[in-house]
């Protein structure tokens, strides 16, 4: 079966520029995750869609990021404006039941 | 707030060596648990989870995590590395019904041939 999707796979951009960020999950998986892993830390999760609703988005920057997940597939993360502690990658996951599946990030460089 | 410890951010070993990650939760309520590993250039990926029975879990390439609820303790453990085992490990655990995750920073393991 195939993965996780993700795209650009590397990202350079200015401070105060705009960024997106791009998934596609496994095909029949409801659940989709945008997580965010600093070097050195593990990943931290910013947002949770069960289909195209919100289940959490508590650890979400909203003033600057937003994500959306139209008719509950693809899903993309937007940084609006960055900053340069927005540096980082950028990891998408889904899962149908307990088991999360990752792609292979984006990687954010914020000058 | 809930938090997960992994104790080492760099374990180097030579091959054939006995393995052991720790990882610790602070939570005391029903927890599933998880260890992922990231291989150089991979994606995450599952390497073992408990969710309940038998404390011990046995996973892929030969992995084993014991489940210790009195420890908060979920520890990983492999008896004979191989070089092929250097990658990025990660102990997640949940705590809700959301499936939502809490990560350890990883441990970074690098196996000497």
């Amino acid at each position: 079966e195939a993965g996780v999707a993700q795209s650009p796979r590397y990202k350079i951009i200015e401070k105060r520029q705009s960024v997106a960020f791009w998934c596609n999950p496994i095909s029949g998986h409801a659940t989709l995750y945008w997580y965010q892993q600093i070097l050195g830390q593990g990943p931290k999760l910013l947002i949770q869609f069960q289909n195209n609703g919100v289940v959490d988005d508590s650890q979400l920057p909203k003033d600057r990021f937003s994500a959306e997940r139209l008719k509950g597939v693809d899903s993309t993360l937007k940084i609006q404006p960055a900053k340069l502690e927005d540096s980082a990658v950028y990891l998408c996951a889904s899962s149908f039941r307990d088991e999360q599946f990752f792609g292979p990030g984006t990687r954010l460089t914020v000058l | 707030a809930q938090s997960v410890s992994q104790h080492n951010h760099h374990v180097i070993l030579s091959e054939a060596a006995s393995l052991e990650l720790g990882c610790n939760y602070s939570y005391g309520g029903t927890v599933n648990l998880f260890w992922y590993v990231q291989y150089p250039g991979q994606h995450l990926q599952l390497l073992l989870k408990y969710f309940s029975g038998d404390p011990l879990v046995k996973g892929i390439k030969g992995f084993e995590a014991e489940f210790i609820k009195s420890k908060f303790s979920f520890n990983l453990r492999k008896p004979s590395v191989q070089w092929s085992d250097t990658a990025e490990y990660f102990c997640a655990v949940g705590m809700d019904s959301n499936y939502q995750l809490i990560w350890g920073a990883g441990t970074k393991l690098i196996i000497k041939p």
